[in-house]
């Protein structure tokens, strides 16, 4: 069955440096990925997805992400943490067949940013 | 501004009590799902709906709780009764259908507490 691994519940980072946050999944056929962002008492809203086609994938606010099929890894990144960042940060799949398809969330990496 | 309307935002309720929590996808969504979020389970798919018929509700306590889209519009999730256990925060979130290629867009949640 599709997965996704978040690997890191928490990541800290300062302001101004490099975020990475992981995810791996598990698929037998090619994956369609997503990356939500969750701030406090909101709801979950889209970063960025990856489909079909260019494997890098870039999202709102500064995020990026690429798909690595040989790690079948989808790491989220973004060069300059900012502290308007400080959120978590969920990694899905979609599985499923066209009709039925299910969004499969990883558990989350809670991202603070350091002054 | 289209968005999911979930209510109502905060229930607490006493243990045995019956809970109707109700989601407005956004019109012309014709994909409904239902979230539950906790610091132990992340996020957990409870039901599912496309066209208002239900595709899979395995991860419900079939038990105690029942989802339902009476119209387009509304898709209700009940509890009764309710049981410590089930607090957490739910959300509601919808897509499209044909051609879609996934983002979910989801409402601000229902956190409930059972006392």
């Amino acid at each position: 069955a599709q997965s996704v691994t978040q690997l890191g519940s928490h990541v800290s980072v300062s302001e101004g440096a490099l975020v990475l946050l992981r995810c791996n999944y598990s698929s037998s056929v090619p994956p369609y990925l997503f990356w939500y962002v969750q701030y406090p008492n909101q709801g979950l809203q889209l970063l960025l997805k990856y489909t079909t086609g260019a494997t890098l994938v870039k999202g709102i606010n500064g995020f990026e992400a690429e798909f690595k099929k040989s790690e079948t890894s989808f790491h989220l990144t973004k060069p300059s943490a900012h502290m308007s960042d400080a959120a978590e940060y969920f990694c899905a799949v979609r599985r499923g067949s066209p009709g039925t398809y299910k969004y499969i969330f990883g558990t989350g990496t809670r991202l603070k940013v350091l002054a | 501004d289209a968005r999911v309307t979930q209510t109502p935002r905060h229930k607490v309720t006493e243990m045995g009590q019956e809970v109707t929590m109700r989601c407005q996808p956004i019109l012309g969504h014709n994909t409904v799902f239902w979230y539950r979020q906790t610091m132990m389970q992340g996020l957990e798919l409870l039901a599912y709906f496309r066209n208002r018929a239900p595709l899979d509700d395995s991860g419900m306590p079939k038990d105690r709780f029942s989802a339902e889209m009476p119209d387009a519009t509304l898709a209700t999730l009940k509890i009764q009764p309710s049981e410590p256990r089930d607090s957490a925060v739910y959300f509601c979130a919808s897509g499209t259908g044909t051609g879609w290629t996934g983002e979910l867009f989801f409402g601000e949640g229902s956190r409930l507490t059972v006392l």
